[in-house]
């Protein structure tokens, strides 16, 4: 069964930098669009990110344009979320989806980001 | 861009059905047929239960089933049984190519 794995998270201060990784067990990632959609404590889920598949189109959620870029490197079979000026909103379990709305659509668990001072 | 609007819960007894409303505008659900229903169970990953409004991937069971008019989206649960307890999340492409999601809906099973 392919699993999708997030990582990068931690702890981090406002203003600070991370970045984020996600990676399939069945290497397939590079053959599909994906998303990074993230949900703070006790919330509801919100959409962040995207890519296609050959990482010429990027498109960002309002909230996080300008500060976040995503990215990908399919020899690697790998897809990042680098986050810059963080804020203490940004809090929140960030989830890798792939093919989100479409019929093959994998979500990981997640990977916990916690801007605090 | 605004969350589209979902119930915070709706309850059922087992066996019975249940429906979860998903509204949106002209600009996301009314436009596109291109809603996905998500269901998440506490501490879990989100898992696909509808996409392209009505479409049922391999694997999901028939009783999850999905519909549209106008702006609003409708999730239908038929057959509820204790599983099915756990949040649903609606979303919808939007004409700004972005993503939203619905606030999310508790079911409970009585």
């Amino acid at each position: 069964e392919v699993q999708v794995v997030e990582s990068g998270g931690g702890l981090v201060q406002p203003g600070g930098s991370l970045r984020l990784s996600c990676a399939d067990s069945g290497l397939t990632l590079s053959s599909y669009w994906v998303h990074w959609v993230r949900q703070a404590p006790g919330k509801g889920l919100v959409w962040v990110s995207r890519i296609n598949t050959d990482g010429s189109t990027t498109t960002y959620a309002d909230s996080v344009k300008g500060r976040f870029t995503i990215s990908r490197d399919n020899a690697k079979n790998t897809l990042y979320l680098q986050m810059n000026s963080l804020r203490v909103e940004d809090t929140a379990v960030y989830y890798c989806a792939r093919d989100f709305h479409g019929r093959d659509d994998l979500w990981g668990r997640g990977t916990l980001v916690s801007v605090s001072s | 861009q605004s969350a589209l609007t979902q119930p915070a819960s709706v309850s059922g007894s087992p066996g019975q059905s249940i429906a979860i409303s998903c509204t949106g505008t002209s600009s996301d659900v009314g436009r596109y047929n291109y809603v996905s229903w998500h269901q998440q169970h506490p501490g879990k990953a989100p898992k696909l239960l509808i996409y392209d409004v009505s479409m049922r991937p391999s694997g999901v069971s028939d009783r999850f089933s999905g519909s549209k008019s106008g702006n609003t989206a409708s999730l239908t649960i038929s057959g509820l049984q204790a599983e099915d307890e756990a949040d649903y999340y609606c979303s919808s492409y939007t004409s700004r190519t972005t993503y939203v999601f619905g606030g999310g809906t508790k079911v409970t099973v009585l």
